[in-house]
């Protein structure tokens, strides 16, 4: 069982917003920095967004991340069909030993 | 540009050895920390393991502390992974990352491994 909880999918309609949560505890992301992935697939994993809401070089604006507390979101407005894929989140977990930790992933599908 | 390309993955019966390499390019290898994630066949992400730039500091999953370690060779700018005492439950694709701002940032196409009699 993971140390960050996320819903199993999320759908939307081309051209929507899509939200995915994505929930932890005082040890891991309430204290430490979020990252969030996309996996298309077949593909290697692709970060999206790291310290809670910043974009590497090259991820569209269309992504957007946000922490409050324990808890962070990822944010895909106007939907496209190359965004169908699972998007992990992840964070340093604190507790016992540093340990990085994953979501189990959401699946986005657009409809 | 970054290129990160894992060898070494194959078969392996229970209780066998393997050692994963990952070569870079592209950046300063020394600069980045490293860390090995795997995936389960239909499953998601887990971290296995990461190092330091310079390979002093190391951590290791609880799933596999004790039977694998990272290790580095930055000269070769190559990142290793020794896995012993294979278990079934260790098959997986294991990719290799460039750590930035904290978390693999770029990452490999991954390399299979499948541990069965």
């Amino acid at each position: 069982q993971s140390a960050l909880a996320q819903p199993p999918s999320a759908s939307g309609a081309p051209g929507q917003r899509v939200t995915i949560s994505c929930s932890g505890s005082r040890s891991n992301i309430g204290s430490n920095s979020v990252y969030w992935y996309q996996q298309l697939p077949g593909r290697a994993p692709k970060l999206l967004i790291y310290n809670n809401d910043q974009r590497p070089s090259g991820v569209p604006d269309r992504f957007s991340g946000s922490k409050s507390g324990a808890s962070a979101s990822l944010a895909i407005s106007g939907l496209r069909s190359e965004d169908e894929g699972h998007y992990f989140c992840a964070g340093w977990d604190d507790s016992l030993r540093q340990s990085l930790v994953f979501g189990p992933g959401t699946k986005v599908s657009v409809l | 540009e970054v290129l990160l390309w894992e060898s070494g993955g194959g078969l392996v019966q229970p209780g066998g050895s393997l050692r994963l390499s990952c070569g870079a390019s592209g950046f300063p290898f020394d600069d980045y920390a490293m860390t090995w994630v795997r995936q389960a066949p239909g499953s998601g992400l887990e971290w296995v393991s990461t190092i330091s730039g310079s390979g002093v500091v190391t951590y290791h999953a609880d799933s596999v502390k004790g039977r694998f370690t990272i290790f580095r060779d930055n000269p070769k700018n190559t990142l290793f992974l020794d896995m012993n005492s294979l278990r079934v439950d260790d098959t997986a694709v294991y990719y290799c990352a460039r750590n930035y701002a904290g978390a693999p940032d770029h990452w490999g196409q991954g390399t299979l491994v499948t541990v069965s009699s």
